[in-house]
């Protein structure tokens, strides 16, 4: 089956540094992906849907100069957390759609990422 | 109001129970609908995708009511390994977006 993988799988960094999590379909290809964020005991949050080649749609309270998303190949998609904060401290997920997808079950979900921000 | 809501729970049930998750959407336009189920510190996984006509998996039967914007999940003969977060997903056909629901927590026990 597909596979999408993340890296890294966890990360500590310190307030104010940046952090860049990246998001690869391994065995297919992705012309959209896309980027969740899960805090504890909620559900999946769509941050922002990114394409290849285009700038990333962010959904409504994601700042776009806070979480920058580059996609910049159709099996590679970056988000950098910029001047991160506790606050920013999650679960982030991505997800990759299948080019081949013929508007079935075509997208497959990252391990996630756990960002915590000390 | 939450586009996909959900009975947070928890349900804590017996090993062989028979055990009924629901969930309402309130975006009329949403065309697909899932169920995922989720694992303590994990991704979400699909479990099944639910249609107006009713399916079966297995021990897992979902269902979906256009008229009032329902879906169902009902798990029989709940096995301790079906002990997860279940989260109900629209998405709109169009945009490929997935939009989960808060998840219901089901605890199946000895």
């Amino acid at each position: 089956g597909a596979v999408v993988s993340q890296h890294p799988s966890w990360v500590i960094c310190k307030s104010g540094t940046s952090v860049k999590i990246e998001c690869r379909s391994l065995d297919f290809q992705a012309t959209t992906m896309f980027w969740y964020r899960q805090f504890p005991k909620q559900s999946l949050m769509l941050m922002a849907t990114s394409n290849e080649g285009s700038k990333a749609t962010y959904e409504q309270g994601v700042e776009k100069d806070k979480f920058l998303i580059n996609h910049a190949s159709l099996t590679l998609s970056t988000l950098t957390v910029t001047s991160a904060h506790p606050e920013d401290s999650s679960f982030y997920i991505c997800s990759a759609r299948d080019l081949t997808g013929t508007g079935g079950i075509e997208q497959y979900f990252g391990p996630g990422t756990r960002l915590t921000v000390t | 109001r939450k586009e996909v809501e959900q009975d947070p729970g928890p349900f804590n049930v017996p090993e062989g129970a028979t055990v009924a998750f629901n969930c309402t959407y309130s975006n009329s336009a949403s065309q697909s609908f899932f169920w995922y189920r989720q694992d303590c510190r994990k991704e979400p996984k699909l479990l099944m995708s639910v249609y107006s006509s009713g399916n079966e998996d297995g021990r897992f039967t979902a269902q979906l009511n256009r008229a009032s914007q329902y879906i169902s999940l009902l798990i029989r003969d709940s096995k301790l390994s079906d002990s997860a977060t279940y989260l109900c997903v629209a998405r709109m056909d169009s945009s490929y977006k997935l939009i989960f629901g808060s998840g219901t927590r089901l605890l199946v026990r000895p």
